[in-house]
């Protein structure tokens, strides 16, 4: 049974720089695609990254500027690291692992001799509550 | 970037009734599409993966359908276990979007 744990500074002031880690144990961290989400009170659940199996990572555009993710595999790791904070930035932070889905071909409903993935959220961390306030 | 847009914002529901709730997307996602449930104080709970999977675990009174831009899930026979928000979530694309989701309260 995968679990997710996840630790990091809980209080800031503005301009500072927020600074999360998730382990992954139970499971196979190479086979996954791990996230990055967020719950503020003014936009609700946003996904702010993604590392997938490759290493590559993806992030939502609107915080790509302030937004650095890394992977530690030899720990099953990965942090979030987002810098210039401020109050707009107070919320609960969640990690996620990715769990792979076959996919028809992308925007069809068929299935064809390569196989295509996507990925879908499964497992999520316990959450850290991050408060931005002078 | 796929917006998802949940419909109604609050459903009151009395214990052992129907709730439907519904989930439109802004174009086309296939059955790309998860359902999650969460309570104050939790991380949401997967419910419903490719729009009618359940997930290990979630009761069979819990049901998705849906395909291409609309989605619902049904509760059937509410039990007060599950009175919590529910968030629809697309991965057809990136970035990932969620719906605002739809508060379940007892009527």
């Amino acid at each position: 049974q995968v679990q997710l744990q996840q630790w990091g500074t809980g209080l800031l002031k503005p301009s500072e720089t927020l600074s999360l880690v998730c382990a992954a144990s139970g499971g196979s961290f190479s086979d996954h695609h791990w996230n990055w989400i967020r719950q503020t009170p003014g936009k609700g659940l946003e996904w702010i990254g993604e590392i997938d199996r490759a290493g590559d990572i993806k992030y939502n555009s609107y915080l790509a500027s302030r937004v650095i993710i890394s992977p530690d595999t030899s720990k099953n790791q990965f942090s979030l690291r987002v810098s210039s904070v401020t109050a707009a930035d107070t919320g609960v932070y969640f990690c996620a692992r990715g769990k792979a889905i076959e996919s028809p071909i992308p925007g069809t409903l068929s299935w064809g001799p390569k196989r295509y993935y996507k990925y879908y959220i499964d497992v999520w961390g316990q959450g850290t509550t991050v408060t931005v306030s002078s | 970037e796929i917006e998802m847009t949940q419909f109604p914002a609050t459903l009151s529901v009395s214990p052992g009734e129907w709730a439907t709730l519904s989930c439109r997307a802004s174009q086309s996602i296939g059955r790309n599409l998860a359902w999650y449930q969460q309570t104050p104080g939790q991380a949401p709970r997967l419910l419903i993966f490719d729009a009618s999977r359940r997930a290990t675990g979630i009761p069979a009174r819990f049901s998705g359908s849906g395909s291409g831009t609309e989605f619902t899930l049904t509760i059937s026979s509410l039990q007060s276990d599950d009175l919590a928000t529910y968030y629809c979530q697309q991965y057809n694309d990136w970035p990932r979007t969620f719906g605002q989701g739809t508060k379940v309260e007892l009527k």
